[in-house]
């Protein structure tokens, strides 16, 4: 258990409906991170939040936004779905603000699988 | 940009060695990681290197980077069923992230 919940994990939807995906990172971790992994494209960095603010941001479609509140838990909001969102999406967090210069241990979720029919 | 490339697909025998090989692109990258996906999980921190470290060796597992090259590779020893998973090689990112590779899928037969 990495201490790192996701919720829902299994979502079933619609093309042109909107989810959201909840993640509650570990006690303690500041940042959180959210990663898209597909069969063709691997895993993608979508965006990070560190203590509420956007800290960096990859490959995030303009129909997808996310946020970080105040109890550090964050959510990832999917709208507009197309068949191609259909992925499993991930939640990591970790203490550290920056993993470039750092032991960046990446704590991971189980993840939510988005399947949009 | 940022790219992690490694093979999607490595199969062993029960016993043997594995040697899971990934390249990088950001030779300013301090640590260079090795993350372990099981079925039905989330990725795992296998083990990491200092990019100022030719080698590593953890037990059973053994990390060689070749700076020069941007090359990294993971030696599992005595590879046994349970090790069968996905295997994710992953360089610190400009943004502070970390990149992951599309991940190689390790089968162990028996």
């Amino acid at each position: 258990d990495s201490g790192v919940t996701q919720t829902p994990k299994h979502l079933i939807t619609a093309t042109g409906q909107r989810v959201t995906l909840r993640c509650s990172p570990r006690s303690g971790d500041l940042s959180v991170y959210w990663y898209q992994q597909s069969l063709d494209q691997g895993l993608q960095f979508l965006i990070q939040y560190y203590n509420g603010e956007e800290r960096a941001k990859g490959n995030i479609l303009e129909r997808f936004s996310a946020q970080q509140f105040p109890d550090l838990h964050s959510e990832l909001n999917l709208s507009s779905l197309e068949l191609g969102d259909s992925a499993l999406y991930f939640c990591a967090s970790s203490v550290e603000v920056d993993l470039r210069g750092v032991t960046g241990e990446l704590f991971f979720g189980e993840g939510s699988r988005l399947t949009v029919l | 940009g940022e790219d992690v490339e490694q093979s999607l697909f490595l199969s062993v025998r029960e016993g043997d060695s594995s040697v899971i090989n990934c390249t990088y692109t950001d030779s300013s990258s301090t640590y260079l990681y090795w993350y372990k996906q099981e079925p039905g999980a989330g990725l795992q921190l296998l083990t990491y290197i200092f990019s100022n470290m030719d080698m590593k060796q953890d037990q059973r597992l053994t990390v060689l980077l070749n700076k020069k090259d941007k090359h990294l590779s993971l030696r599992i020893a005595d590879t046994q069923t349970g090790d069968s998973a996905i295997y994710f090689c992953a360089e610190g990112g400009s943004q502070g992230n970390l990149i992951f590779g599309k991940g190689t899928k390790l089968s162990v037969k028996p």
